[in-house]
C-alpha cells in the first residue's frame, strides 16, 4: 500500500523555526515528484512546491520561494518541509501529496493527513 | 504563471440533480488539469486526471470533459455524499495552481 505519513501538529511562536516531514512507503521514492499545500484555516488549497527526490530537483511558488526549503532524504524515503523564522500567517494545515506520473508532472494522487501548524505568541 | 478560475464559487442542489463545475486556465495547459474533492474536515481526494480520466476507485457519476483552456466537472446525479468544495488544478508546469473552489451543498 502506497502510504505517506506525516509529523504531528506543531505548536510554535513567531520568529521560531520548525521542520516537518512526509515519510513515504509503499512505492519507489526516488521516481515520483512530491510535494507540498498549504490550506489555511477556512480557505482553499494552495501548491507550494515540489520535489524530484532522484535529483532534489526542486520547484516553488513564487509566492513561497524564499519563505520555506523543501528538500527529501532518499535514505529514509521522507521529504521535509522547513521554515527558518515562522510568522502567525503560517498558520495553518500542510499537506504532503504525491504526483501520480512516474518521473514528471502529474495530479497529487496520494495525500497524507496533513500536519497542523499554529503560530501564536 | 498560469492562474485557473472556478466557477461559481458555490453551489446548493437537489438530490439526484446534475451538477457542473467550470474550470478556466490563464493559457493553454494540454489538458493537464486534475480534479480533487475535499469533504468537510478532510484529507483532498483526487477524483479525475488528464481532464478527463477517472481515477480508480471513483463513482462513475463524476465526469471531466474540456481542452485546452476550459474544463468541466460533471456529477450526473447528486448524492449526499458529494456534499464537499471541488477543485481544479494544473500539473502542466510549476506553479501548478489550484483553482480557488467550488462548494457544493444539498437544498
Amino acid at each position: 500500500e502506497v502510504l505517506l505519513v506525516q509529523s504531528g501538529a506543531e505548536v510554535k511562536k513567531p520568529g521560531e523555526s520548525l521542520k516537518i516531514s512526509c515519510k513515504s512507503s509503499g512505492y519507489s521514492f526516488t521516481n515520483y515528484w512530491i510535494g507540498w499545500v498549504r490550506q489555511m484555516p477556512g480557505k482553499g488549497l494552495e501548491w507550494m512546491g515540489v520535489i524530484y527526490p532522484g535529483d532534489s530537483d526542486t520547484r516553488y511558488s513564487p509566492s513561497f520561494q524564499g519563505q520555506v526549503t523543501i528538500s527529501a532524504d532518499k535514505s529514509i524515503s521522507t521529504a521535509y518541509l522547513q521554515w527558518r523564522s515562522l510568522k502567525a500567517s503560517d498558520t495553518a494545515m500542510y499537506y504532503c501529496a504525491r504526483q501520480s506520473a512516474i518521473g514528471r508532472f502529474g495530479a497529487f494522487d496520494i495525500w497524507g493527513r496533513g500536519t497542523m501548524v499554529t503560530v501564536s505568541s | 504563471d498560469i492562474q485557473m478560475t472556478q466557477s461559481p464559487s458555490s453551489l446548493s442542489a437537489s438530490v439526484g440533480d446534475r451538477v457542473t463545475i467550470t474550470c478556466r486556465a490563464s493559457q493553454g495547459i494540454n489538458n493537464y488539469l486534475a480534479w480533487y474533492q475535499q469533504r468537510p474536515g478532510k484529507v483532498p481526494k483526487l477524483l479525475i486526471y488528464a481532464a478527463s480520466t477517472l481515477q480508480s476507485g471513483v463513482p462513475s457519476r463524476y465526469s471531466g470533459s474540456g481542452s485546452g483552456t476550459d474544463f468541466t466537472l460533471t456529477i450526473s446525479s447528486l448524492q449526499p455524499e458529494d456534499v464537499a468544495t471541488y477543485y481544479c488544478q494544473t500539473y502542466d508546469s510549476a506553479p501548478q495552481t489550484f483553482g480557488q473552489g467550488t462548494k457544493v451543498e444539498i437544498k
